[in-house]
């Protein structure tokens, strides 16, 4: 059983760029959620996908998108890239079916907005 | 607003001290309360309390959920320096389909030897 990677671990990008995140689920997990972790900072929620669609929103800008693939991984866009977009990017999976259970975590991508 | 509040945000003991570490919560559709260690990147799962009054233990570690008083509780016995780490809260917010996750700020514990 492999468990949730991402990539790529760490990347720099210049103000006003755009950035597309990695996500692979754990084997047999269904649901991908992301969470933006600013430095000291705990994770805040940005959305979350379940079979392929949008299921759940933070209070994040449109800017912030995101896909689900059918093999359950997941992709998450950021346009328009500002300064205050630096921070750790996590994402979790789990499995469903409409309750909620215990998120396993990604090592997560840094990303740096210069 | 929903929010999740830990106390102390950081803490510096001694091996072989005990500590309990602080989360309080207020979120409207409570489904049920996690915590994780974070060492360096991804936090790692351990426990989920979902019952008022029933302690989850594993090791030296042991927790417990108080949904009256709207409070969790971490202890940690005997620590040892490998037990340094940022420690998260999270509640589970039902207001989607699948629940996500409401992360408090974090108790960054420090264990000296």
């Amino acid at each position: 059983e492999t468990g949730v990677t991402q990539s790529p671990t760490h990347l720099i990008k210049t103000r006003g760029q755009q950035v597309t995140l990695r996500c692979s689920s754990q084997s047999g997990h269904n649901t991908v959620s992301w969470y933006q972790q600013a430095l000291g900072q705990g994770p805040q929620f940005i959305f979350q996908y379940y079979r392929e669609e949008e299921n759940g929103r933070g209070n994040f800008p449109p800017r912030f998108s995101g896909l689900q693939f059918p093999n359950y991984s997941s992709e998450l866009n950021v346009n328009a890239l500002e300064l205050d977009d630096s921070a750790l990017y996590l994402c979790a999976s789990s499995s469903g079916g409409g309750v909620a259970y215990e998120q396993y975590f990604g090592p997560g991508t840094r990303l740096t907005v210069t | 607003e929903d929010k999740v509040v830990q106390s102390p945000l950081s803490l510096v003991v001694h091996e072989g001290d005990t500590v309990t570490l602080n989360c309080s919560y207020e979120v409207t559709n409570f489904r049920s309360l996690l915590w994780y260690k974070q060492e360096k990147k991804a936090p790692t799962f351990l426990f989920m309390l979902t019952s008022s009054g029933i302690e989850k233990k594993s090791g030296r570690l042991s927790s417990i959920l108080d949904k009256k008083e709207l409070f969790s509780i971490l202890n940690i016995t005997a620590t040892q320096t490998g037990d340094s780490a940022v420690y998260l809260c999270a509640v589970v917010d039902y207001g989607g389909s699948q629940g996500n996750l409401i992360f408090g700020k974090g108790t960054k514990l420090s264990v000296k030897p």
